[in-house]
């Protein structure tokens, strides 16, 4: 079974700067899907960005972007210039080609600081 | 409504109960999941719907019971509880093709306590 890991429960950033959270996965695959969510403390999962496999491009939403590494099944999302509605638990997920399960990892808190 | 619907948003019931979580999506998609979300733990899919259909039931114990009548309105039917059962179960929706990102969008969660 595929594996998501996100290896920073928490992290801080100031307000405007620029924070990276990491998430590493691991598949046997060469097709699929990847994505980051966002959990405000309201609950609501939102979908911030995502990235297909096979394109080498890195995927960009406005502020946030991410830096695929295929080879080194690293998947991490980069915020910049952050704000205080930026604050939420972040999810990374995974999903093979033709599948509906999507594996996600344990969250990453991040707090933003004014 | 848009999106994705979920009631009750919270729910306190004891271990006798039956009761039902009510998820209601109104994005037109074919897919319809449950999730469970407890603390420290990755989210748990419990149940998928392709078209009415469930596809999925990833050893869910029986005493969660779900139902797609359509393709609109998922329900997740609870009985005989446990305390450990007490999470956040979050529903979600895709259109879902055999080739494409199929995103998932979720609704904003039912809060269950189980006493």
């Amino acid at each position: 079974a595929q594996t998501v890991t996100q290896s920073q429960p928490e992290m801080s950033v100031q307000e405007a700067e620029t924070v990276t959270l990491s998430c590493t996965y691991d598949t046997s695959e060469s097709d699929y899907y990847l994505f980051w969510y966002k959990q405000p403390p309201s609950r609501q999962m939102i979908l911030v960005i995502r990235q297909e496999a096979y394109k080498q491009q890195n995927a960009t939403e406005n502020r946030f972007s991410v830096n695929f590494q295929k080879a080194a099944k690293s998947f991490s999302l980069k915020i910049s210039d952050s704000q205080l509605g930026d604050a939420a638990m972040y999810f990374c997920a995974y999903r093979s080609d033709g599948a509906n399960n999507l594996f996600f990892g344990t969250g990453t808190r991040l707090t933003v600081i004014p | 409504e848009t999106g994705v619907t979920q009631t009750p948003r919270h729910l306190v019931m004891g271990m006798t109960n039956k009761k039902s979580l009510k998820c209601e999506q109104h994005l037109g998609h074919n897919a319809m999941y449950w999730y469970k979300q407890s603390a420290k733990k990755p989210l748990e899919l419990m149940f998928v719907y392709n078209f009415k259909e469930q596809t999925e039931n990833n050893s869910v114990p029986s005493r969660f019971s779900p139902e797609c009548p359509n393709s609109s309105h998922l329900f997740l039917h609870l009985h005989t509880l446990q305390p450990e059962d007490s999470a956040l179960y979050l529903c979600a929706s895709s259109q879902f093709t055999r080739q494409g990102v199929n995103e998932q969008y979720f609704g904003p969660g039912t809060r269950l306590t189980v006493t």
